[in-house]
């Protein structure tokens, strides 16, 4: 079990770049987790996957940002034309069942200029 | 009303004392509940999870669930110095997937 693995570990962007982060969950969990977090408050869910398939997007999900896990593994999360509300600490989690623990990945901080 | 709530504190407490922290949720089909403990600047570590009423202990940490009052609490026993993070409660919906936060509570435990 080698945990959550999240790349970038930082990510530093100009207004209106794109960006695109990785998570790798634990070998045997089929479902992932993308949250994103800001200073002072708990982390908000963004989306969530079972295997290849992205099951619920939250409204915090703007068109600007798109998921994806095409394999039922590794899973990417892009940004486009960057904001600075962007800001902030993007988290993935897995999980092997709805009910039982989510383990968090280290995360992404990006930081908008 | 939030759907996840906790004091934000800070909670400060000598060490060895035990700290005591409040969860209160507003689903009342919600039925999983989690504390996660994070540092600052790192991500949220899995410290406990419960599931049914009643207390659950693990090491320093118990966890207590009441389902008719939608309340969840962690006491932290024999506080150390290195307790001193946010705990994050957060808790399942009926028929979800999703954990739902509440904002976190500061802890300082004082040597």
């Amino acid at each position: 079990d080698t945990g959550v693995s999240q790349d970038p570990r930082h990510k530093i962007t100009k207004r209106g770049q794109n960006v695109t982060f990785r998570c790798d969950p634990i070998s045997e969990h089929n479902r992932l987790y993308w949250y994103r977090q800001t200073l002072g408050q708990g982390p908000e869910f963004l989306t969530y996957f079972q295997n290849e398939a992205q099951l619920e997007k939250s409204r915090l999900l703007s068109d600007r940002f798109s998921a994806e896990r095409p394999k039922g593994s590794f899973s990417t999360l892009e940004i486009q034309r960057t904001e600075q509300g962007d800001s902030a600490m993007y988290l993935c989690a897995s999980s092997s069942s709805f009910s039982l623990p989510q383990h968090f990945g280290d995360g992404t901080r990006l930081s908008i200029l | 009303q939030k759907e996840v709530e906790q004091n934000s504190g800070p909670l400060s407490v000598p060490e060895g004392a035990i700290a005591s922290l409040n969860c209160t949720y507003s689903d009342r089909g919600s039925q999983s509940f989690f504390w996660y403990r994070q540092y600052s600047g790192k991500s949220p570590e899995l410290i406990m999870s419960i599931y049914s009423n009643g207390d659950k202990e693990d090491g320093r940490f118990t966890a207590q669930l009441n389902k008719a009052s939608q309340y969840v609490s962690l006491l932290i026993r024999d506080s150390q110095p290195s307790d001193s993070a946010t705990y994050l409660c957060a808790v399942i919906k009926a028929a979800g997937n999703k954990l739902t936060f509440g904002g976190g509570t500061r802890v300082l435990v004082k040597p």
